[in-house]
């Protein structure tokens, strides 16, 4: 059972665009939100995180919104740049886990020059 | 220098072979992590430890066996795989006890059974 959810598989976006990229999770206990960005033959790379405590969070061009009761989040990036192509994950943690962080399957982003 | 080193960063091994990967991190953490990467799966989570011990292990077979001797250094030893234990395996360090901290990543180790 897949507690974090990306049912994109891949999107494509014009540069200078806006890319928004969706993530869902099925656990309640769930606080705290990450996204990761990855490129080939690299480990994923840290972009922006949320806690449960807001809605929204805003690092540069990147923007990672939260809506508890739907259990959605998304990442939005703008300006989009040909260098923003890279295989996007989501991730889950629970405060009163174990550390454990939840990946979602990823969701690979091709920005078009 | 990405704070989290793996190697090797390829690995071709038989089935009947014993080898091992190896990672260190730079960044103080007292958390170390194991994922699995398959093709088109998410990163599935293999091991946690948390201060040098061991607070996870997510169903993983005992062909996968790891090691951490302190909180720099995590090994996981490989013996009799199959052919569909060949995936990319990422360790991940965290702070562990300080909530709201992401996890950092090496860069993996691709590694083909045969």
């Amino acid at each position: 059972d897949q507690q974090v959810k990306q049912n994109s598989p891949s999107l494509s976006v014009q540069e200078g665009r806006i890319s928004i990229l969706n993530c869902d999770y099925t656990n309640s206990m769930f606080d705290y939100f990450l996204w990761y960005k990855k490129y080939p033959a690299e480990g994923p790379t840290f972009l922006i995180s949320i806690s449960s405590i807001k809605d929204k969070n805003e690092d540069g061009r990147f923007t990672v919104f939260l809506n508890k009761s739907a259990k959605h989040l998304s990442l939005h990036i703008v300006p989009s740049q040909p260098g923003d192509s890279a295989v996007y994950f989501c991730a889950a943690d629970s405060t009163s886990g174990t550390y454990k962080y939840i990946f979602g399957t990823g969701t690979r982003l091709k920005v078009l020059a | 220098e990405t704070g989290v080193t793996q190697t090797p960063r390829h690995l071709v091994m038989g089935m009947t072979n014993k080898k091992s990967l190896k990672c260190e991190q730079h960044l103080g953490h007292n958390a170390m992590y194991w994922y699995k990467q398959s093709a088109k799966k998410p990163l599935e989570l293999m091991f946690v430890y948390n201060f040098k011990e061991q607070t996870e292990n997510n169903s993983v077979p005992s062909r996968f066996s790891p090691e951490c001797p302190n909180s720099s250094h995590l090994f996981l030893h490989l013996h009799t795989l199959q052919p569909e234990d060949s995936a990319l395996y990422l360790c991940a360090s965290g702070a562990g006890g300080a909530r709201n901290s992401p996890l950092h990543f090496g860069n993996g180790t691709r590694l083909t059974v045969t």
